[in-house]
C-alpha cells in the first residue's frame, strides 16, 4: 500500500503557483520522497526528489517539513501543459516505486 | 532521442494469445523496472533487474508471465494465453544502479485482449 495520502484533485489558474500537499507521516528515516506525473497517455515523468533538505529543479521546487511528515510540490507559474496526474511516492533506498492514486492538477486559463 | 523506449506502443490481441513487449531502457542504466497500469489507477510493480539478473518479481507476476533481460540491455515481458485482466499500460523504467537515483520511465505498451 502507498504511504501517501493526497487529495484527490486541485486547480489552479494559469501563471499562478501550483502547491501540491502530501502526507507522509509513517515516513522512515532512510526513506525519499518521489515526485513523478503522468499526462494522459504517457508514462509517468520523474520531477524532483528530496530527503529532508528541499530541492529546487527546473520543473519544480520540493518543501519538506522538519519533522518530514509532509511535503509539497510547487510549480511556480503554472501552464496547461502542467494538467496532469501528480503522484506523491515515499520510496526506501534502492527499491520499487509504490504508487497511490495521485492527485489530478487542472490549470485553467 | 535517448530516453527509454518501449515497443510496441499498441497491442490488441484476442484471449489466449501470447505477446511480447520490448523495452530499451537509458544505455548507462543497470536496473530496469517493469509496472502494470489499469485504468484510473496509478502503476503496480511487476518485477525488476540489476543488469541480467532478475531480482524481485510482485506476487501479481503469474506463471503465465515472464521476463528476461539477456546480456543486461533491452528487456522482454512476455504473457502466455492472455486473459481479458491483462488488459493495461505495461511501463519499462530504468535507473542507475544508486540507492536514491531516480527511475525513468518509457511511454508504455497498451494491451488490449479482445
Amino acid at each position: 500500500d502507498a504511504k501517501t495520502t493526497q487529495p484527490p484533485s486541485m486547480d489552479c489558474a494559469e501563471g499562478r503557483a501550483a502547491n501540491l500537499p502530501c502526507n507522509h507521516s509513517t515516513i522512515s528515516g532512510n526513506e525519499y520522497v518521489y515526485w513523478y506525473r503522468q499526462i494522459h497517455s504517457q508514462g509517468p515523468q520523474y520531477i524532483i526528489h528530496g530527503l529532508k533538505n528541499n530541492e529546487t529543479n527546473e520543473m519544480a521546487s520540493l518543501i519538506i517539513t522538519e519533522d518530514r511528515k509532509s511535503s509539497t510540490l510547487i510549480l511556480p507559474h503554472a501552464t496547461l501543459r502542467d494538467t496532469a496526474v501528480y503522484y506523491c511516492i515515499v520510496r526506501p533506498p534502492g527499491s520499487r516505486l509504490t504508487f497511490g492514486k495521485g492527485i489530478t492538477l487542472s490549470v485553467r486559463p | 532521442d535517448t530516453g527509454v523506449s518501449q515497443d510496441p506502443r499498441h497491442k490488441i490481441t484476442k484471449r489466449g494469445q501470447n505477446v511480447t513487449f520490448r523495452c530499451d531502457p537509458i544505455s548507462e542504466h543497470n536496473r530496469l523496472y517493469w509496472y502494470r497500469q489499469t485504468l484510473g489507477q496509478g502503476p503496480e510493480f511487476l518485477t525488476y533487474f540489476q543488469n541480467e539478473a532478475q531480482l524481485e518479481k510482485s506476487r501479481l507476476l503469474s506463471d503465465r508471465f515472464s521476463a528476461e533481460r539477456p546480456k543486461g540491455s533491452f528487456s522482454t515481458l512476455e504473457i502466455q494465453r492472455t486473459e481479458q485482466g491483462d488488459s493495461a499500460m505495461y511501463l519499462c523504467a530504468s535507473s542507475f544502479d544508486r540507492s536514491n537515483q531516480p527511475q525513468h520511465f518509457g511511454d508504455g505498451t497498451r494491451l488490449s485482449i479482445l
